[in-house]
């Protein structure tokens, strides 16, 4: 069966600091994606890591999947207040070319 | 990237009834699916909906009581049957994305409260 653990499940720091949320698995997947939902909507999706050691930045955040495509992480400089919302991973799952397989999410709160 | 929307947005409903969810997208799309979350916890995918057949129901979920309509490529429902307060939860339905990493847009939920 393929998991996707996340950590930490909860996270609250103030405005300015770093963090950084994990995603690991004992499967290798082909890609991973990760989502951020905040109150009241979907998941929207932020990135997808496909290469091993990849690493991807969208603005203050940094997402890297690892050599061996089981885990990845995703990183936050200077988080702001509108950081906060539901980090969750997902990837393909390997018995189906549509579906995906989730981690348990990261709830963030950024205090100002 | 597709912009799905859902109707009704929030309903509190009578245990014993049924509520159908409409899931909108603005483009045509190949599969959709429909979720259940509970605030800040993961998704829980209940099936999926191919258009022109049955859904795909995970396992823990019946189509007698999640019956799925999937009439085009723009549209479907859920519908949660006869309601018991377990069924309070947040309803999600998403789209896979063209490509290959079976990326997905979602709605923006419907949240169900069973009284």
């Amino acid at each position: 069966t393929q998991l996707l653990e996340q950590s930490p499940q909860f996270l609250s720091i103030q405005e300015g600091e770093n963090l950084t949320v994990y995603c690991n698995s004992s499967s290798v997947f082909s890609s991973l994606q990760w989502y951020r939902q905040e109150p009241g909507e979907g998941p929207v999706l932020l990135v997808t890591v496909v290469t091993g050691g990849e690493v991807k930045k969208l603005k203050r955040l940094t997402f890297q999947f690892g050599d061996a495509r089981k885990d990845s992480s995703l990183h936050i400089t200077a988080a702001q207040p509108g950081d906060t919302g539901l980090y969750l991973c997902a990837a393909p799952r390997r018995d189906s070319n549509y579906q995906l397989i989730w981690g348990a999410g990261t709830k963030l709160i950024i205090k100002p | 990237s597709a912009v799905i929307s859902q109707k009704p947005s929030r309903d509190i409903c009578q245990r014993g009834t049924s509520l159908t969810i409409q899931c909108q997208v603005d483009s045509q799309v190949t599969m959709m699916f429909w979720y259940r979350q509970q605030p800040g916890q993961s998704l829980t995918l209940i099936a999926t909906a191919n258009q022109g057949s049955e859904a795909t129901y995970e396992s823990g979920f019946v189509i007698d009581k999640f019956p799925i309509s999937r009439p085009n490529l723009t549209f479907s429902t859920l519908t949660v049957s006869n309601m018991s307060p377990e069924d309070s939860s947040i309803y999600l339905c998403s789209a896979k994305a063209p490509g290959n990493f079976n990326e997905q847009f979602f709605g923006p939920g419907t949240r169900l409260t069973v009284l």
